[in-house]
Formats: structure tokens, C-alpha cells, sequence
């Protein structure tokens, strides 16, 4: 069946350092995958999308790239801030049916320590 | 702009208590739409998603069903809670290749 990995154990690191997070999956080759951040008690919410024919993706301070070989995805997050603190989450798409159904990671916590 | 409303945020019910989560989307049309639930230290599971009025897709046999009598309303109901029915509930909705979840139900089932 289709797995999806995320290091559950927490990441901390210091303020300005660079951020990087690791999601695994097997048994399935995904059209697109997608990282999200979520606060404690809230839900999730979307960051940054990349398709299986791009290599990476940025949005201001943060970067993904998507090795298909691997099969991993990457999430950098640079110059970290305090507030970047939380539980990112990577999610696949399980089908390419249309009907957009997604397996999740269980998340890795970020602490960024001031 | 999109908004999604969940309600309630916190809710404490007995075991064998009914069940009752709404979830309403504004500024979009015919949304896809689904409830995942989140179980401590786990990942969001998918419950139910739906694409349309009245269509709906069970993800997970187990005791909750799912209705979406408008098509921005979806309801997430149970006849009688189990212990194992708590978690955190989110509601989300997406119109291609992202979701935008709500913020979420707390239920404990005691």
C-alpha cells in the first residue's frame, strides 16, 4: 500500500539556520505532492505545491524539491525565525482520478530556537 | 475571498451520544469537500469526501456518516459515539490540487 514518511522525532534549531525536512513515500509514483504548516489546535494550512516534472519550488524563505528517483521530497526553510515553529506536514496524491484524495505525513515539529 | 467555518470548536460527549459536526464554505462553488480526522501523535485521516450534492465517499468503515445536503454544507454525524471516535476533525475544501482545511473540532468521547 501506498506510505508516506515524515521524521517523527522533533527538529530544533537555532534562529537564522537553515530548516530541512524529509518526506519519503513508496509504492506509488504521485503526480504532485504538497507541504503544509499546522499550529497546535488548528488545522492545517497549505504552503507550497511541486509536480512530479518540477525539481524544486520556492516561495520567499521557503524551498521544496522533489527527487522521484528517491522518491523524497525536501522542505527548506531559511533564515528561521521563531515563528516558523510548528508541525509541517507533506501530502501525496493517492490517485489520478480527479477526485484529489490525499495520503498525509504524521509531521515533523520544527522548534526554531531564538 | 474563501472561508471556512466549523463548528463546534470543543465538544465533550458521552459514549453512545449522537454526533453532529457542520462544516459551511464561502466565496466558492461546488467545492470537493472532506473530513479527515486526526488522532493524537498520528497523521489526518481521510473520512469521507464528496464532490457533489448528495454524493458522498466513505474513505473508512466505522460508525460516522457523512451527508452534503447543500454544496457548501457537509455535515459529519454518528448515531453512537465510541471511545475511539476521539480525535481533532477537520474539515476541508479544495477545487483541484490544494486543500484549504477549517479549523477543526476537538471531541472527546468519555
Amino acid at each position: 500500500s501506498q506510505k508516506i514518511e515524515q521524521n517523527s522525532e522533533a527538529l530544533n534549531i537555532q534562529e537564522g539556520k537553515t530548516a530541512t525536512l524529509t518526506c519519503n513515500y513508496t509504492n506509488y509514483s504521485p503526480a504532485y505532492l504538497q507541504w503544509y504548516r499546522q499550529d497546535p489546535g488548528r488545522g492545517p494550512v497549505f504552503l507550497l505545491l511541486i509536480r512530479e516534472n518540477e525539481k524544486e519550488k520556492r516561495k520567499e524563505r521557503l524551498k521544496v524539491t522533489f527527487d522521484t528517483t528517491l522518491k523524497q521530497s525536501l522542505f527548506h526553510i531559511t533564515a528561521s525565525q521563531p515563528a516558523d515553529s510548528a508541525t509541517y506536514l507533506c501530502a501525496l496524491d493517492r490517485d489520478t482520478s480527479g477526485t484529489y484524495k490525499y495520503i498525509f505525513g504524521t509531521g515533523t515539529r520544527l522548534k526554531v530556537l531564538a | 475571498s474563501q472561508t471556512i467555518h466549523q463548528w463546534p470548536a470543543t465538544l465533550v460527549q458521552p459514549v453512545g451520544s449522537p454526533l453532529s459536526l457542520e462544516c459551511t464554505v464561502e466565496g466558492t462553488s461546488n467545492p470537493n469537500l472532506y473530513w479527515y480526522r486526526q488522532a493524537a501523535g498520528r497523521g489526518l485521516q481521510l473520512l469521507f469526501y464528496s464532490v457533489g450534492i448528495g454524493q458522498i465517499s466513505s474513505e473508512v468503515p466505522q460508525n460516522l456518516s457523512a451527508s452534503r445536503p447543500q454544496d457548501r454544507q457537509f455535515i459529519l454525524s454518528s448515531k453512537k459515539l465510541l471511545l475511539s471516535d476521539s480525535g481533532f476533525y477537520l474539515c476541508a475544501w479544495g477545487t483541484g490540487d490544494t486543500q484549504y482545511f477549517g479549523p477543526g473540532t476537538r471531541l472527546t468521547v468519555l
